[in-house]
C-alpha cells in the first residue's frame, strides 16, 4: 500500500537550534514530494516541494529538505528555529502518473522553546 | 488574489441533518479537491471535481457523501443525515489546470462538529 511515514509525533527544539522533521515514503516509482505547515486553526501552507533536479530544496521561511532516493526520505530542515515556527507539519507526496491525489503523513507537531 | 475560500469556518450539526461545506477555488484554477482531517490525523484524499465533471471520488464514502462543482458557483461537499464519526475538519484545494508540477493551495477548512 501506498503511504507516507512521519515517525515523530513531536518534535521539540530550542529557540537558534537547527531542526529536523523526519518523512519517508513507500510509494511506486519516483513521486512528487511537499511538506505543508498547518498553523492552530488555519488550512495548509505549502512549504516546499521536490520534483526532479538537486536534492537540496529551499522552501519558505527559511526552510529546506533533503531528498534521498535510496532511502525514500524527504527530510524537513531548518538550520536556526524559530518560535513562530511551532506548528503541525505534514509531509506528502504525489504519483507522477496522478496529477492530483496527494497523500499525506499523519504529522509532526514541532515545537520551539524560547 | 484572493486564496481558497471556505465557509462556514465552523458548522454544528445534530444527528441526521444535512451539511454543506462551500468552498470558491482561486481565481483561475479549475481543479478542485476535498480532504478530510480526522482529529490527530494527516488529511486523507475525497473526491477531485473539475467544472461540470467529478474526475475521482474514490476517496469518498459510498453513502450520505456527495460533491460538485458547477459552472457557476462554488464547488460543495454534502454530507446527509450526518452521524458523530463525520466530525472532521473539511479541507478544499484548488491546482491550475495542466501542470502536473504545481502545488494545491488549501483553504482554511471547515470544522464540522455532530452532536
Amino acid at each position: 500500500a501506498q503511504s507516507v511515514a512521519q515517525p515523530e509525533d513531536q518534535v521539540n527544539v530550542a529557540e537558534g537550534n537547527p531542526l529536523t522533521v523526519k518523512c519517508t515514503y513507500s510509494v511506486s516509482g519516483n513521486p512528487y514530494l511537499f511538506w505543508y505547515v498547518q498553523y492552530p486553526n488555519r488550512g495548509l501552507q505549502f512549504l516546499l516541494k521536490y520534483i526532479t533536479g538537486d536534492n537540496l530544496v529551499k522552501g519558505s521561511y527559511g526552510f529546506e529538505a533533503e531528498f534521498n532516493k535510496s532511502q525514500t526520505s524527504f527530510h524537513l530542515k531548518k538550520p536556526s528555529a524559530l518560535v513562530s515556527d511551532s506548528a503541525l507539519y505534514f509531509c506528502a507526496v504525489r504519483k507522477r502518473d496522478s496529477s492530483y491525489k496527494l497523500i499525506f503523513g499523519s504529522g509532526t507537531r514541532l515545537l520551539v522553546r524560547p | 488574489n484572493a486564496g481558497v475560500m471556505q465557509n462556514p469556518r465552523h458548522l454544528v450539526r445534530r444527528r441526521g441533518q444535512e451539511a454543506r461545506l462551500r468552498c470558491s477555488p482561486m481565481k483561475g484554477h479549475s481543479h478542485v479537491y476535498w480532504y478530510r482531517q480526522l482529529p490527530e490525523e494527516g488529511l486523507k484524499f475525497m473526491v477531485y471535481l473539475q467544472k461540470e465533471n467529478i474526475i475521482d471520488e474514490s476517496g469518498m464514502p459510498k453513502e450520505r457523501f456527495s460533491a460538485e462543482f458547477p459552472k457557476e458557483g462554488p464547488s460543495i461537499l454534502r454530507i446527509q443525515q450526518v452521524v458523530r464519526g463525520d466530525s472532521a475538519a473539511y479541507f478544499c484545494a484548488s491546482s491550475p489546470p495542466g501542470g502536473v508540477n504545481t502545488e494545491a493551495f488549501f483553504g482554511q477548512g471547515t470544522r464540522l462538529t455532530v452532536v
